[in-house]
């Protein structure tokens, strides 16, 4: 099955700083997805970008299907963009399946 | 905004117990999910549901159930609890397969 692979699994920030995270997978996807996972566990969907750029915020990111990687840029860090980002990408085999990267979990710090 | 509501969140029960695991949302979303997440291994599918009284096999069914009575509410069963279900159980709802995943806020699951 597609493997996905996040880096770094975890990283600290001073509070303003900018950051950027990876998203690599072993093939072909039509479906990728960034969520963040607050430390109250709430999962939330930052976007769904099977390809291209999209921005909201102070967040975007830019996935490059044909090279097999989505990145997730944070712009001027909060201290509430702490917890944990994943990405997960459909598999191929069975359509309704997201297969979750293990995540990067993020720190910022005031 | 897509609102997916799990009706506990935390919940305590002893070993042998049925617990059932509701979950609602109100967005008319055709797909309902339900995910368990573990530490070390992540979110992994444990059911899935297209459609009202339509259910299929995620990675890890072995030990659960589900029921989908109507399109907005989707029910996760443990028909016998065990210490090894306790873990963070994730609802989730999306309108077509391969778009957008909205998740619930989680229900921790204790067994003893």
């Amino acid at each position: 099955g597609i493997q996905v692979e996040q880096s770094p699994p975890d990283l600290i920030l001073q509070e303003g700083a900018n950051s950027t995270l990876r998203c690599n997978f072993s093939d072909s996807v039509n479906n990728l997805q960034w969520f963040h996972q607050n430390p109250w566990g709430q999962l939330i969907n930052l976007f769904y970008i099977p390809s291209g750029t999209k921005q909201n915020g102070r967040l975007s990111a830019t996935t490059v299907a044909t090279e097999r990687y989505s990145l997730l840029y944070i712009s001027s860090s909060q201290t509430t963009d702490s917890g944990v980002y994943f990405c997960a990408v459909e598999d191929w085999d069975s359509s309704y399946k997201l297969i979750f990267g293990s995540g990067t979990r993020l720190l910022v710090r005031p | 905004d897509v609102k997916v509501t799990q009706s506990s969140r935390y919940l305590v029960k002893r070993t042998g117990e049925k617990v059932f695991l509701e979950c609602v949302q109100d967005m008319d979303h055709e797909n309902m999910f339900w995910y368990r997440q573990d530490p070390g291994l992540g979110l992994r599918l444990i059911y899935f549901s297209y459609d009202v009284k339509m259910k299929e096999k995620g990675d890890i069914p072995e030990g659960y159930s589900v029921s989908r009575e109507k399109k907005e509410r989707f029910s996760l069963i443990l028909e016998s609890a065990s210490t090894n279900q306790t873990s963070m159980y994730l609802c989730a709802s999306s309108f077509q397969l391969t778009e957008k995943l909205f998740f619930g806020s989680g229900t921790q699951l204790s067994v003893l």
